[in-house]
């Protein structure tokens, strides 16, 4: 067990609609990553969090977008979904090394 | 950070020593080596990571070449449970995303 927990576990839904995708970060730990991996792109980065404030952005496509909280849970917000953002999404919290969550599974159909 | 290169694929008979090689013959001197993996679609795990120096914690053992163009992950007895997608990364920042490449499956057979 890492201490990073994301919900849902699953998620389905269908094109077009919207869903938010909910990561609580290990204790202490500032710095929240989210990644995607989908069967033909592998691990790719999203966005990455500090504190807050966005700190990094990777290939995150415009219809998607994220924030962390005060608390430092962090949601990934997807809209306007297309059957290829069908994917596994991760987040991840650091001090240093990263400790991943169990990911949320999401099907557009 | 450093691009790197590692075979797509390796098997291991249970009990023997996994030895997973990584080439980053462009890695520059503050970057780091890491080593996750990830067992089937659950998250990705931290194993291990060095900078010139061979490391080694409960879970495996890093290798690093002297001139650091390679580097080769030990788990000295593999076990089934081993079995997974074994990924070699170059870090130059400790705040830094991670470029996961497509990995070594490794398969430990029994």
């Amino acid at each position: 067990d890492s201490g990073v927990t994301q919900t849902p576990k699953h998620l389905i839904t269908a094109t077009g609609q919207r869903v938010t995708l909910r990561c609580s970060p290990r204790s202490g730990d500032l710095s929240v990553y989210w990644y995607q991996q989908s069967l033909d792109q592998g691990l790719q980065f999203l966005i990455h969090y500090y504190n807050g404030e966005e700190r990094a952005k990777g290939n995150i496509l415009e219809r998607f977008s994220a924030q962390q909280f005060p608390d430092l849970h962090s949601e990934l917000n997807l809209s306007s979904l297309e059957l290829g953002d069908s994917a596994l999404y991760f987040c991840a919290s650091s001090d240093g090394e990263q400790f991943f969550g169990p990911g949320t599974r999401l099907t557009v159909l | 950070d450093a691009k790197t290169t590692q075979p797509t694929s390796m098997d291991c008979a249970e009990g023997r020593a996994a030895n997973l090689p990584c080439n980053h013959s462009t890695i520059s001197g503050n970057e780091y080596v890491y080593w996750y993996r990830q067992i089937h679609s659950q998250g990705p795990q931290y194993i291990i990571h060095g900078l010139k120096n061979n490391e080694t914690n409960e879970m495996a053992s890093l290798i690093i070449t002297e001139d650091r163009k390679s580097s080769t992950l030990i788990l000295p007895h593999a076990t089934l449970r081993d079995t997974a997608v074994y990924y070699c990364i170059g870090r130059g920042s400790t705040l830094g995303r991670l470029y996961f490449g497509r990995g070594t499956q490794l398969t430990v057979w029994p």
